[in-house]
């Protein structure tokens, strides 16, 4: 099981940004996905989840009406889009599935990409 | 903010056990339909799942780690505390009012 996330980098306040999450190794459509963040010396935030097959999205509040999920399962991907970014959006974004016993227990993580809001 | 508290730090000598509290509310930890994950997150790493569904661990976790839960309040707890166990660990839970999951404000386990 591997969890491959990209599209991080440095972005201008007000911007905006997709990240990807490409996974491998199990049966990417029977599974829900999630996107934690976490900010330079905190703790974990959740950011998101879609279920799997396309279904129910959830957002934090932090994000809720400038996130969207959406996910490609002929690519194995998941995508998280963020706009009108702020310096509290800087962070390390990490991807994870959800388990056999319940799609709230995250097994596997992916690496985690870096997202810098700064001018 | 949080709405799972955890005390901020924890340390043990090589052997000992440390137990870490997580603290929620009925619409989380509490709801009968809800149970707790705890995370483990070693410097520079990705976080892992260390114990799901309250008290269950996966595959290749050391049975040195047990969660339980009990009203609106959560605990994991280290035996044979070990050098390799520094690390920072974190509840989770669905929440029923947010209608989303929330993390624990984290607990930073040391060795003495």
């Amino acid at each position: 099981v591997q969890l491959v996330e990209s599209g991080g980098g440095v972005v201008q306040p007000g911007g905006s940004l997709r990240l990807s999450c490409e996974a491998s190794g199990f049966n990417f459509n029977a599974y829900g996905v999630h996107w934690v963040r976490q900010a330079p010396g905190k703790g974990l935030e959740w950011v998101g989840f879609m279920q799997d097959e396309g279904g129910n999205k959830f957002y934090a509040d932090s994000v809720k009406g400038r996130s969207t999920l959406s996910r490609d399962n002929s690519r194995n991907t998941v995508y998280l889009q963020l706009s009108s970014l702020t310096s509290e959006d800087t962070a390390v974004y990490y991807c994870a599935k959800g388990s056999d016993y319940t799609n709230t227990a995250l097994d596997s993580w992916g690496q985690g990409t870096l997202v810098a809001v700064s001018s | 903010q949080s709405v799972l508290a955890q005390p901020p730090s924890a340390s043990g000598a090589p052997g000992q056990a440390v137990f870490i509290s997580c603290s929620g509310s009925t619409s989380n930890i509490g709801s009968r339909r809800r149970t707790v994950n705890w995370y483990q997150q070693l410097p520079g790493t990705a976080p892992k799942l260390l114990i799901y569904s309250n008290d269950q661990r996966p595959s290749g976790v050391s049975d040195r780690f047990s969660g339980s839960k009990s009203g609106t309040s959560a605990s994991l707890a280290v035996s044979g505390l070990q050098s390799e166990d520094e690390a920072d660990y974190y509840c989770a839970a669905w929440d029923d009012s947010l209608n989303h999951y929330v993390f624990g404000t984290g607990t930073k386990v040391t060795v003495l």
